[in-house]
């Protein structure tokens, strides 16, 4: 597709169940991003996938969350037993990845809408 | 690790004026990349501008300019003849390295509105 594509737009769950968020990066994107945003705060960074090699899952916030990349393209971002503080904007970002060189690879990383997840 | 502060939540200007965003940022690193991005009420974050740390130069990019201030660690973002369209959040984003292979660090960002 021309650009990141994100699903569901929006999701309404109940506390405990789990839930999946999916993400399809633009087309030869190598590095995939996952941010969370909650009401009045920036990005936070959950988990970074770059090519072939182990990610970065430095920023998940528990076990209860995880992410994979099959095929190094589509993205799914799995929240078990959700609670209510889960509930935010899940954005997901891809970009060219490493190697940034001035008027090639610019580093810009493309956003896809979020998909807004309400856990009641 | 690093860090990104956006001092001021929220900022109006009239349209066809000059506002400035700020921005600091905290790091031990010497070369890195710094970025702002907008982000509509749509949702959709976009790439205003980005400066390499190595560059003196600061970047411009048609209205949009940054002051980039290596030692003081600080760079904010210039907005000149604001138009409407230009309400949205802003968020300031760092990025260590020269590889770019290492995830973004965002701001809290801030809501800018233009006011006709």
């Amino acid at each position: 597709g021309a650009g990141v594509s994100q699903s569901p737009s929006n999701k309404v769950t109940e506390k405990g169940k789990d839930v999946e968020l999916r993400c399809d990066p633009i087309s030869g994107h190598t590095a995939l991003y996952w941010y969370r945003q909650s009401l009045g705060q920036g990005l936070e960074f959950l988990i970074y996938f770059q090519g072939n090699s182990a990610p970065d899952k430095s920023g998940l916030p528990s076990d209860r969350f995880s992410a994979e990349r099959t095929g190094g393209s589509v993205s799914t971002l799995t929240i078990q037993r959700t609670q209510q503080e889960d509930s935010a904007v899940y954005l997901c970002a891809s970009s060219l990845g490493p190697l940034l060189k001035a008027g090639a690879n610019t580093g810009e990383l493309f956003f896809g809408e979020g998909s807004r997840l309400t856990v009641l | 690790a690093q860090t990104v502060t956006q001092s001021q939540p929220e900022m109006s200007v009239q349209e066809a004026e000059t506002v400035t965003l700020s921005c600091t940022y905290d790091t031990s690193e010497n070369n890195y990349y710094l970025f702002w991005y907008k982000q509509p009420p749509s949702r959709q974050m976009i790439l205003v501008i980005r400066q390499e740390a190595y560059k003196q130069q600061n970047a411009t990019e048609n209205r949009f300019s940054v002051n980039f201030q290596k030692a003081a660690k600080s760079f904010s973002l210039k907005i000149s003849d604001s138009q409407l369209g230009d309400t949205a959040m802003y968020f300031c984003a760092f990025m260590k390295g020269l590889s770019g292979n290492t995830p973004l660090v965002f701001g809290k960002g801030t809501r800018l509105s233009v006011i006709a």
